[in-house]
């Protein structure tokens, strides 16, 4: 099974700010990386496809990069509605798996 | 526009069966893959199994295989996940989503909680 391991658990930022967060994959999982967004009492949205696209009606501050084995989700200028929890995810192999998660908070 | 509405979550005694659904519409459903994701309380996301647009191959988390089978009837647009031998540790939102293996999961609908507990 491929690992997701997520950096780091918990991002306290203030508006404006640049949100930097990290995926590592246990092997590689080549372009294979989407990542999603979840609030609070929310089902999750995805954001990114394919490590750097972005999903349909997503706003341009966030973005996606990497390949292999290390992805970065970045929020250039965070905004309130940005508190949120961030997942990554691979569709390289069976079983499907997620990483455990970052929590965003706004200041 | 796409919507996807889980029903059939409740309270459920260890060991007992639930049958969840996942009724589609706004899109083709029996062009596409679909998949149930599950999230504890408090927890993160699990994903639990998916299903091929035609039904034919079907994949499961270690963690339910045995126990649990998805499913889907096309000319009734709906996903089912028929959850048997259900355990506490299966309590959890489940999520139903459009999407698995070559696509991602999108969009997803509201979900449905089951709690297994005596």
């Amino acid at each position: 099974e491929i690992v997701l391991t997520q950096s780091p658990a918990t991002l306290s930022l203030s508006p404006g700010e640049r949100a930097t967060l990290s995926c590592r994959a246990s092997q590689s999982v080549g372009k294979y990386i989407g990542w999603y967004q979840q609030k609070p009492g929310q089902a999750p949205r995805l954001l990114i496809y394919d490590a750097s696209n972005r999903a349909t009606g997503i706003p341009a501050r966030f973005s996606g990069s990497g390949s292999g084995t290390d992805f970065t989700l970045t929020i250039s200028s965070l905004e309130p509605e940005d508190s949120a929890v961030y997942y990554c995810q691979q569709r390289t192999k069976w079983p499907l798996t997620f990483g455990g998660g970052t929590k965003v908070e706004i200041k | 526009e796409v919507q996807l509405l889980e029903s059939g979550g409740g309270l459920v005694q260890p060991g007992g069966s639930l049958r969840l659904s996942c009724a589609a519409s706004g899109f083709t459903f029996s062009n596409y893959a679909m998949t149930w994701v599950r999230q504890a309380p408090g927890k993160g996301l699990e994903w639990v199994s998916s299903i091929n647009n035609s039904g034919g191959s079907t994949y499961y988390a270690d963690s339910v295989k045995g126990r649990f089978t998805i499913s889907r009837d096309n000319f009734k647009n709906t996903l089912y996940l028929q959850m048997d031998s259900l355990r506490v540790e299966d309590t959890a939102v489940y999520y139903c989503a459009e999407g698995g293996g070559s696509k991602w999961f999108d969009p997803w609908g509201q979900g449905t909680l089951v709690t297994v507990s005596s």
